[in-house]
């Protein structure tokens, strides 16, 4: 069956660059999405990437798709504090309604 | 504020009791997902709706079951509920429910059970 599966947690110092790791087993994946979800709060879309590409910038967001491995990376260049947060990597197809989303990777900003 | 909201904010009750979250999508969208997140088992989700009709079904127990009325607002009904149940549920909602499909999370009901 589909899956997501991403490592529980990240600490990384401030100012560094983080980058949170994702594979998938769906194969016929069309949307990457990754999804923010601060304390107290529900899920925020943060990116997505369309699966035929390999990568998408945003600002400080870099999305690296490999779809040959189904492994999906998010790299945060200059981490703030404010980065803290559950970070959720999800995928669906093109026809499918239902996104499916990982456990989620929790980061934490050290000084 | 995604624009979707949820009550209750925050609810107890015992085991065996019966609950019903509800949920109030983005003005204009037609899907509304539920999911479940607790500590152990992450996000899962529930069960979609679309206009009002059942669209898919994901790990939802047969103790709990939803609706969209005629208004696309939703409820979620949690029944004989266990110990376990205690969880955050979120709603989200979308404007189509295929395809490319951002979601808009609601804030969530905390749900806990004595």
């Amino acid at each position: 069956g589909e899956d997501v599966e991403q490592s529980l947690f990240l600490s990384v110092r401030e100012g560094d660059s983080s980058v949170i790791n994702c594979t998938y087993t769906d194969s016929s994946s069309t949307y990457l999405y990754w999804y923010k979800q601060e304390p107290g709060a529900g899920l925020q879309l943060l990116t997505y990437i369309f699966s035929n590409m390999d990568m998408k910038q945003d600002q400080r967001l870099t999305v690296l798709l490999n779809k040959k491995d189904k492994h999906l990376s998010l790299r945060i260049a200059d981490t703030q504090t404010g980065d803290s947060a559950i970070y959720f990597c999800a995928e669906s197809g093109s026809s499918a309604s239902k996104i499916i989303f990982g456990s989620g990777t929790r980061l934490s900003i050290r000084p | 504020d995604s624009g979707v909201t949820q009550t209750p904010k925050h609810l107890i009750t015992a085991t065996g009791q019966r609950v019903t979250l509800r949920c109030s999508p983005r003005s204009g969208d037609l899907s509304v997902y539920w999911y479940q997140q607790s500590l152990d088992q992450g996000l899962q989700f529930l069960i979609q709706y679309y206009n009002g009709e059942e669209r898919a079904k994901g790990n939802i127990l047969e103790r709990f079951s939803a609706q969209q009325f005629p208004d696309l607002h939703s409820e979620l009904n949690l029944s004989s509920l266990e110990l376990g149940d205690s969880a955050l549920y979120f709603c989200a909602s979308s404007p189509s429910g295929q395809g490319y499909n951002e979601q808009f999370f609601g804030p969530g009901t905390r749900l806990t059970v004595l």
